[in-house]
């Protein structure tokens, strides 16, 4: 079945580089994404990858992708204080609009 | 300015009074979907809709309804609210099979508190 799981909390100091890892069970991902979610706020979509792509990078975001272990990981380089959030992986199958979502990982920057 | 709306953003009830959750979007998306996120768990989809009239179950649908009876509206229905669907739910739309590609478009949220 489908299941995406992430570690719940990760805390950096600001400055340093944080890694948000996922991991997904489904084989026939198609497109997996980061979508950051501030509190009281809605779901903003940082960056997706296409699954026949191992890296993308944007600006401070740099996606990993290892589709034979199906492991995803956001890097967020120079991490700032307002990166506080909670991230969430998300994948898309071939064969559907459904995204599924991993259970978010909160991240915690202190100066 | 392309979004999705959804109304109210903050709702308290007690159990049993039904209760509606709109959602909008003025971007002219076929498919819309609604969510709930609970700690821990992240978000698991209720309901979905391909285009109007077209609606399906999601993971998670006991307790809830939709209609889509236009493309741009697509409320959420608890005829019968309980504690158990307190929660935080999001609405979202794309383009059908862009979805794939581009993720959705989400609402600011509803943070629904049954008593």
């Amino acid at each position: 079945g489908e299941d995406v799981e992430q570690s719940l909390f990760l805390s950096v100091r600001e400055g340093d580089s944080s890694v948000i890892n996922c991991t997904y069970t489904d084989s026939s991902s198609t497109y997996l994404y980061w979508y950051k979610q501030e509190p009281g706020a809605g779901l903003q979509l940082l960056t997706y990858i296409f699954s026949n792509m191992d890296m993308k990078q944007d600006q401070r975001l740099t996606v990993l992708l290892n589709k034979k272990d199906k492991h995803l990981s956001l890097r967020i380089a120079d991490t700032q204080t307002g990166d506080s959030a909670i991230y969430f992986c998300a994948e898309t199958t071939d064969d559907t609009d459904k995204l599924i979502f991993g259970t978010g990982t909160r991240l915690q920057v202190f100066p | 300015e392309a979004q999705v709306t959804q109304n109210p953003r903050y709702l308290i009830t007690v159990t049993g009074k039904k209760l509606t959750v709109t959602c909008s979007q003025n971007m002219n998306h076929e498919y819309m979907s609604w969510y709930r996120q609970d700690p821990g768990l992240g978000l698991r989809q209720i309901y979905y809709s391909m285009n109007v009239e077209v609606t399906d179950k999601g993971d998670v649908p006991e307790g809830y309804k939709v209609s889509r009876k236009e493309k741009r509206n697509f409320p959420l229905i608890l005829e019968s609210p309980s504690p158990n669907q307190t929660s935080l739910y999001f609405c979202a739309s794309s383009f059908s099979g862009q979805g794939r590609i581009y993720g959705y478009t989400f609402g600011s949220g509803t943070r629904l508190t049954v008593v």
